[in-house]
């Protein structure tokens, strides 16, 4: 059954560094979100895209993140200069269709320690 | 605003015993969907019950949905070890590609 990958599985960095997390969605998908979820709290929602796109986008979602889909196959999270509240574990997903209609799938998430 | 919310928080139960998730939120839905996820793990989708069905099977699990109570329970009959994980109701809205809504999860432990 196709899934979801993410890699890397745990990512550490310093604060104030770059971090690039990447995401291989399911093949026929046409929709792509990011996800993060602090440690014992809920899973919040990020971005959304579509078409080359940012369809929706989240408070938390501010100038530091931004996302692309380089190629057919990959799409990436960048988070341009971390802080130490950024730590948390970070689920892309996927869905063939609009998220009112269909199933998000997700991947098995990065979770990034920021020190 | 607090779409979803689960309850109980936390749920213990022996195996093969029956447990069950309730789900409450707030404002219209096009949809309900039901995740596992297991401790530090990925979230796996259970099942997706839409606004105009009122009840749906998938091996060991029922899930409920009743639009006028605003509320989804999720039923998983003869529990295993196996079962342990949080279990989360995400809901999506009415139209476009608005995202799901998260509640804060049920710990449930089913133990052997």
């Amino acid at each position: 059954e196709p899934e979801v990958t993410q890699t890397p599985s745990h990512q550490v960095t310093q604060m104030g560094q770059e971090v690039i997390l990447r995401c291989v969605p399911i093949s026929n998908h046409l929709y792509f979100y990011w996800y993060r979820q602090i440690l014992g709290q809920k899973v919040e929602f990020l971005v959304s895209f579509y078409n080359n796109e940012i369809s929706e986008k989240s408070e938390i979602f501010d100038d530091q993140f931004s996302v692309e889909r380089p190629d057919g196959s990959n799409f990436t999270l960048k988070i341009r200069s971390t802080k130490l509240e950024d730590s948390a574990m970070y689920f892309c997903a996927s869905s063939p269709g609009l998220a009112f209609a269909d199933t998000q799938y997700f991947g098995p998430g990065t979770r990034l320690t920021v020190l | 605003s607090q779409q979803g919310e689960e309850d109980p928080q936390a749920l213990s139960i022996q195996e093969g015993e029956n447990a069950t998730m309730n789900c409450s939120y707030k404002t219209s839905i096009n949809n309900l969907q039901w995740y596992r996820q297991n401790s530090g793990r990925g979230l796996v989708h259970l099942i997706l019950i839409r606004s105009n069905e009122r009840e749906k099977h998938s091996g060991r699990l029922r899930v409920t949905l009743d639009t006028s109570k605003k509320s989804s329970s999720l039923l998983i009959t003869a529990s295993r070890a196996a079962d342990t994980a949080s279990y989360f109701c995400a809901t999506a809205l009415n139209s476009g590609n608005t995202p799901l809504v998260f509640g804060k999860g049920t710990r449930l432990s089913v133990i052997a």
